[in-house]
């Protein structure tokens, strides 16, 4: 799986917007882009996934450039519950298998 | 319905002895995969087991190893213990259909300390 980059830490306020951004400069055309968060004392849990367009869900939005080497993680109204750390992962969809490469992802902060 | 199950949740162990660790996937889900995460090297990935094959493998010596069996459960086993080998063990599974992304359901995990 291609590598990933993201920052190490961010800060939000509670329920302002959060914006999570992620560089895949290396990204290869099968490559979905994933998103998970670990809670504390919790396992991983998925949080969105895209191919090209933006996407979005009940828990947050994916937006893509363009050219899909970076994407960015979108969290519209941060609470206390979201802090966690935030990890970008590319997933190969021609291998169908399970593996996941996790790197250092994000720890978000919220401030109440 | 069920989530993914681990059991058991926390479990010390001496060094030298040998471990078996337990994961119920999520209702018809094949594939079950093996992860460990320390404070150090973060999370890592162990081994993929898909229809009782391993389908992909980490880099991880020869005394982390695995199995599934035909109702898709997995155990992982750790002879040898070291005391580097203490660590969250966390179990996800997958549908993981060729040429379909799908997303990877992770269990609370096994916290294992070796003394």
């Amino acid at each position: 799986d291609a590598k990933t980059t993201q920052p190490n830490s961010m800060e939000s306020n509670e329920e302002e917007p959060v914006h999570l951004p992620c560089n895949h400069s290396t990204i290869s055309g099968t490559d979905y882009i994933h998103w998970y968060r670990q809670l504390p004392s919790q396992g991983p849990e998925y949080v969105i996934h895209g191919l090209t367009s933006n996407v979005n869900n009940r828990m947050a939005s994916l937006a893509i450039a363009e050219d899909r080497k970076s994407s960015t993680l979108i969290l519209h109204r941060a609470t206390l519950r979201d802090a966690a750390v935030y990890y970008c992962i590319l997933r190969d969809v021609e291998n169908a298998g399970n593996m996941l490469t996790f790197g250092g992802g994000t720890r978000l902060m919220v401030k109440p | 319905k069920a989530g993914v199950t681990q059991t058991p949740r926390y479990l010390i162990k001496t060094r030298g002895q040998q471990v078996t660790l337990s994961c119920s996937p999520i209702s018809g889900h094949r594939s079950v995969s093996w992860y460990q995460q320390t404070p150090g090297q973060g999370l890592q990935f162990l081994f993929e087991y898909f229809s009782e094959t391993q389908r992909n493998k980490g880099n991880f010596p020869g005394r982390f190893s695995g199995r599934q069996f035909s109702n898709s459960r997995s155990e992982m086993n750790v002879s040898t213990l070291e005391l580097g080998d203490s660590a969250l063990y966390l179990c996800a599974s997958s549908l993981a259909v060729r040429g379909y992304d799908t997303e990877a359901f992770f269990g609370q995990g096994t916290r294992l300390t070796v003394v």
